[in-house]
């Protein structure tokens, strides 16, 4: 079975742009989580979608978004684009809902963005 | 302060040795905790969860929690060069899947 794949898997931006990364999760996975992980910051969570709806947003600005399709892929947004978003943008996915403490995510191979 | 907390490392070991690597975490809602493990440059791979108290074994890997000292670790037996990597720990309440990360232990395992 596939794992999850994100595309692009390198991007470079300049300030002010905006950017949109995709995430496909493991084929009949239906919840999509996003983190961005930095040096000075480490991973954080920035959104978690299951069936097309959000459930949890972390601590990030407004310039953040996402969404989830009805096929269960994702995509996230960030608009004006500022230096300190450069960072690794990581998609994890899984086949339960997160209610059960047994219940896993799988990472992706990430998305590397650079904002010059 | 952080709410899940690990030693930044670097943790060197020599092969064949075991590794200890710890983490501790301030909320006391958190009901699972996961090991991943991150090579450089890579995304982080799951290693281990656990979620009751005591130890859960895989292999050469243990992980141990201790919810009234609020502690997980993770034991690496028998720790191989390719053992090399950061090992981040993460905590999660029930009902979703917002995981709060440690900032990584470096694990070096010496040939």
């Amino acid at each position: 079975k596939a794992g999850v794949t994100q595309t692009p898997r390198y991007l470079i931006k300049t300030r002010g742009q905006q950017v949109t990364l995709s995430c496909s999760p493991i084929s009949g996975h239906r919840s999509v989580s996003w983190y961005q992980q930095t040096p000075g910051q480490g991973l954080q969570f920035l959104f978690e979608y299951f069936s097309e709806t959000q459930r949890n947003k972390g601590n990030f600005p407004g310039r953040f978004s996402g969404r989830q399709f009805s096929n269960s892929r994702s995509e996230m947004n960030v608009s004006t684009l500022e230096l300190g978003d450069s960072a690794l943008y990581l998609c994890a996915s899984s086949n339960r809902p997160g209610e059960h403490s047994t219940d896993t995510q799988y990472f992706g191979p990430g998305t590397r963005l650079t904002v010059l | 302060q952080k709410e899940v907390e690990q030693n930044s490392g670097p943790l060197s070991v020599p092969e064949g040795a075991i590794a200890s690597l710890n983490c501790t975490y301030s909320d006391r809602g958190s009901q699972s905790f996961f090991w991943y493990r991150q090579y450089s440059g890579k995304s982080p791979e799951l290693i281990m969860s656990i979620y009751s108290n005591g130890d859960k074994e895989d292999g050469r890997f243990t992980a141990q929690l201790n919810k009234a000292s609020q502690y997980v670790s993770l034991l690496i037996r028998d720790s191989q060069p390719s053992d090399s990597a950061t090992y981040l720990c993460a905590a999660r309440m029930d009902s979703s899947y917002k995981l709060i990360f440690g900032s990584g232990t470096r694990l070096l395992v010496r040939p």
